[in-house]
């Protein structure tokens, strides 16, 4: 099965400056979709941005951009002008192109995020 | 549209009762997921569903059963409940069409003493 790893457990960052999630993947496939999630405190999970292994450039969403390494396999998340509603937790996820799993996705364990006002 | 609904939204189980959480899409999606999300952890598949009548194991399918009658229905079965399965259940779906993604519920918080 594919791992997805965010090695930060927390991060902080004050009102309107920038921070940068981290997100390393394995997978052998050359072909697939990377996700980012955000879970506030309602828990409601909430789609930021979403990124096509094969194009080179990298997805921005407003604020939200990301710097996609296809062969580091690093899919790392930048949100700019940081906002107090930015707090939540935020999921990297990987979805296999493999039909036998239902296209399954593969999530890593979250990067809690606080903005300090 | 509601997008994707799950009830209960929170519930207290004896070890050894059964429930069903129940989860429904209004947007004609063919795939459909249960995952479960443990403190501290990302979300771990337990079923999927491609499609009304077809249904199939995740990463975390013990104990638990689905059935896929309709295309908008999705309930997720615990037989036997035990205080491991203690976690945040979150329904899903999305089209057919792979890379689509995924819409999830609000969720329901089970907790088994």
């Amino acid at each position: 099965a594919q791992t997805v790893t965010q090695s930060q457990p927390e991060m902080s960052v004050q009102e309107a400056e920038t921070v940068t999630l981290s997100c390393t993947y394995d997978t052998s496939e050359s072909d697939y979709y990377l996700f980012w999630y955000k879970q506030p405190p309602s828990r409601q999970m909430i789609l930021v941005i979403r990124q096509e292994a094969y194009k080179q450039q990298n997805a921005t969403e407003n604020r939200f951009s990301v710097n996609f390494q296809k062969a580091a396999k690093s899919f790392s998340l930048k949100i700019s002008d940081s906002q107090l509603g930015d707090a939540a937790m935020y999921f990297c996820a990987y979805r296999s192109p493999i039909r036998g799993t239902g296209n399954q996705f593969y999530f890593g364990t979250g990067t809690s995020l606080t903005v300090i006002p | 549209n509601a997008g994707v609904t799950q009830t209960p939204k929170f519930r207290i189980l004896k070890i050894g009762q059964s429930m069903t959480l129940q989860c429904a899409q209004d947007m004609n999606h063919n795939y459909m997921y249960w995952y479960r999300q443990d403190p501290g952890m990302g979300l771990k598949l337990i079923y999927y569903s491609v499609g009304a009548g077809i249904t199939d194991k995740g990463e975390v399918p013990n104990g638990y059963n689905v059935s896929r009658s309709t295309t908008e229905d999705f309930p997720l079965r615990l037989e036997l409940a035990a205080p491991s399965q203690t976690s945040v259940y979150f329904c899903a779906s999305s089209y057919s069409t792979w890379g689509e993604t995924q819409y999830f519920g609000p969720g329901t918080r089970l907790l088994v003493l």
